[in-house]
């Protein structure tokens, strides 16, 4: 069956510009998780959908970034202005929703570049 | 606030068993989960423990003592294959979500 999917799975981009990174979760999960992982470092959280409710974005580590999900299904995370500090793989993550103890699927990442 | 603590690094020998420990803090505990994660690939689940005691799946084990705030993985019959990361995560007291730990870099050698 379909995973959860992401692209690109390599982006190079120069300091500055902006980047859009996007993830398709598995059809029917309704909680959706950003995370990035730098070099030999754990995961950071970035920002948390669930169904309708409003997004749990307490990870964003500035106002340059940002995501959406449209129609409760696939989503988009945007870097503005990135720095090389952004440079990380960005991971994506769907569960069906509803409990804690539900497991994460995670997709196979987008390895972000900043020069 | 959630703290979780893992060692760096481990390394142990094919076909031997090895352990590896979990400590954390947080304030309303929704269980502890454990990942692997091969270099350059996505984490993929393991285990997941709410209540004490040990939990077998195969190879793997997972313990859970919640009033130490303490879990161990444990990985019998250690295969080349196993090398990997194994990370920690405990959802954030009345969230679902994770906070992961920094991981804990297993080499298996012959």
């Amino acid at each position: 069956g379909a995973g959860v999917s992401q692209s690109p799975s390599n982006k190079v981009t120069e300091k500055g510009k902006d980047v859009e990174l996007r993830c398709d979760p598995i059809s029917g999960h309704t909680a959706l998780y950003w995370y990035r992982q730098s070099l030999g470092q754990g995961l950071e959280f970035l920002i948390y959908f669930q169904g309708n409710s409003a997004p749990d974005k307490s990870g964003l580590p500035s106002d340059r970034f940002s995501a959406e999900r449209t129609g409760g299904s696939v989503s988009t995370l945007t870097i503005q202005r990135t720095q090389q500090e952004d440079s990380a793989v960005y991971l994506c993550a769907s569960s069906s929703g509803g409990t804690a103890s539900e497991t994460q699927y995670f997709g196979p990442g987008t390895r972000l570049l900043v020069l | 606030g959630q703290n979780i603590d893992q060692p760096t690094e481990m390394t142990a020998t094919e076909g031997a068993i090895v352990q590896i420990n979990c400590t954390y803090q947080t304030s309303g505990f929704n269980g502890l989960f454990w990942y692997q994660q091969h270099a350059g690939e996505a984490p993929t689940f393991l285990s997941y423990n709410v209540l004490d005691g040990l939990e077998e799946k195969g190879r793997f084990s997972s313990f859970l003592s919640r009033s130490k705030g303490y879990s161990y993985l444990l990985l019998k019959e250690l295969q080349m294959k196993d090398s990997a990361s194994y990370l920690c995560a405990v959802p954030r007291g009345g969230s679902y979500i994770p906070t992961f730990g920094r991981g804990t870099s297993l080499i298996v050698h012959p």
